[in-house]
């Protein structure tokens, strides 16, 4: 069935570190990827997607990187602040045309000052 | 996302009872997705509706129904509620609905 795995689930950064963390998708014909950030009580928010036919999309200290083969995506965050602390969700497409997103389990990210 | 509205809030209901929730979308967006999000998770979706008709159900009992209006606002049902029922459900909108989503502060359902 359709499943994305996200890995870590938890991280710790100090403040000024880069921050990694890593999907893998099972649906090849998924075609969006985007990526959210949640902070306790509050919506996800959409921070950056990226789109089955390019490889790498970059925002100011943050980046995703897709690799259609392997089946993965990533996000980077550079030079790390305490309000990046956050859960951050990544999510795939699904290859149905439903509208549905498939959402990993979440990374809670925290960035020690 | 900012436009994305949801009503209410907070809501209690025992065992049993109906709720309804509802979803306002950004201006110009004409899909309405509805994700259950329980503590510690990752949002599950449910349904999506698009220019008033379902596109998409999710893996959610009959119990659940949705609808959207001719303005693009959307009610989600959940009958004969259950103590699993109690999550967060967020509401999100997008211009087609097939990409870029944008979620509404959902609303937080307690069942006891």
């Amino acid at each position: 069935g359709e499943n994305v795995e996200q890995h870590p689930s938890t991280l710790s950064v100090q403040e000024g570190d880069s921050a990694v963390i890593k999907c893998t998708y099972s649906d090849s014909a998924s075609n969006y990827f985007p990526w959210y950030k949640q902070e306790l009580g509050k919506r996800p928010q959409l921070i950056i997607d990226i789109r089955s036919n390019v490889g790498e999309k970059k925002d100011q200290r943050i980046a995703v990187t897709l690799n259609k083969t392997a089946k993965h995506f990533s996000l980077h965050i550079t030079e790390t602040q305490p309000e990046d602390s956050a859960v951050y969700f990544c999510a795939a497409s699904s290859a149905s045309n439903t509208g549905k997103l498939i959402f990993g389990q979440g990374t809670t990210l925290q960035v020690k000052p | 996302d900012a436009g994305v509205t949801q009503s209410p809030t907070h809501l209690i209901k025992t065992r049993g009872q109906h709720v309804t929730l509802r979803c306002s979308p950004i201006s110009g967006h004409k899909s309405v997705s509805w994700y259950q999000q329980v503590l510690g998770q990752g949002p599950q979706f449910i349904f999506q509706y698009y220019e008033k008709e379902e596109r998409g159900r999710g893996n959610f009992p009959d119990r659940f129904s949705a609808r959207q209006f001719p303005n693009y606002s959307s009610e989600l049902n959940v009958n004969a509620l259950l103590l699993g029922d109690s999550a967060l459900y967020l509401c999100a909108s997008g211009k087609q609905g097939l990409d870029t989503q944008y979620f509404g502060p959902g609303t937080r359902l307690t069942v006891l």
